[in-house]
């Protein structure tokens, strides 16, 4: 079965400390990788996406991510965190019937 | 803002009892999806509905059950609830057909406790 792993469960950083969340899914078909974030009390948003071209994406508020095919990995990063990226970040793989395949969330804090 | 938009937003139910939730998808978008999220963890798919019919189901029992209407809006049916379903329930839409439509557009969910 398809599957999505997210390496931390929790993150702690400091303020101006560099980001980065590991993700690795299993599927080896066609690929449609998603990085979603959910802000305290707000919805999933999205922050980035890879279906196919460059392997380095670059999303929104200064995040991108990096896929490498030959370790089915889909890292998210960003060189300098801020108060307001905490919340809960989700790695998704679009599986059959275009459902998303969730990992299990990592938890960011940001301590100024 | 998604233009996803989730009816109600919490909802406390008994055992056995029914329920059912409502999505109203982004203007222009043909297909819903419905997740449920448990505490601590990443949205399950249930199921998807394009042009008014069931489009993939996930691992959940025949007590879930959907309705997508012609203006694209959804409900989401829970029969015979147990306290497992308590859980932050997720609509999705999007644009099927479209290059990378596989891109989901999440509504504010509906938290539903089962007691």
């Amino acid at each position: 079965a398809q599957s999505v792993s997210q390496h931390n469960h929790h993150v702690i950083l400091s303020e101006a400390a560099s980001l980065e969340l590991g993700c690795n899914y299993s599927y080896g078909g066609t690929v449609n990788l998603f990085w979603y974030v959910q802000y305290p009390g707000q919805h999933l948003q999205l922050l980035l996406k890879y279906f196919s071209g460059d392997p380095l994406v670059k999303g929104i508020k200064g995040f991108e991510a990096e896929f490498i095919k030959s370790k089915f990995s889909f890292n998210l990063r960003k060189p300098s965190v801020q108060w307001s990226d905490t919340a809960e970040y989700f790695c998704a793989h679009a599986g059959g019937y275009n459902k998303l395949i969730f990992g299990a969330g990592t938890r960011l804090a940001v301590h100024p | 803002e998604t233009g996803v938009t989730q009816s109600p937003t919490h909802l406390i139910k008994t055992r056995g009892q029914q329920v059912t939730l409502r999505c109203s998808s982004q203007s222009g978008h043909n297909t819903v999806s419905w997740y449920q999220q448990a505490l601590g963890q990443g949205p399950q798919f249930i199921f998807q509905y394009y042009r008014e019919e069931e489009n993939g189901r996930g691992n959940f029992p025949p007590r879930f059950s959907g309705l997508q209407f012609p203006n694209y809006s959804s409900e989401l049916n829970v029969n015979a609830l147990e306290l497992d379903d308590s859980a932050l329930y997720l609509c999705a839409s999007s644009l099927v057909g479209r290059r990378g439509g596989n891109e989901q557009y999440f509504g504010p969910g509906t938290r539903l406790t089962v007691t």
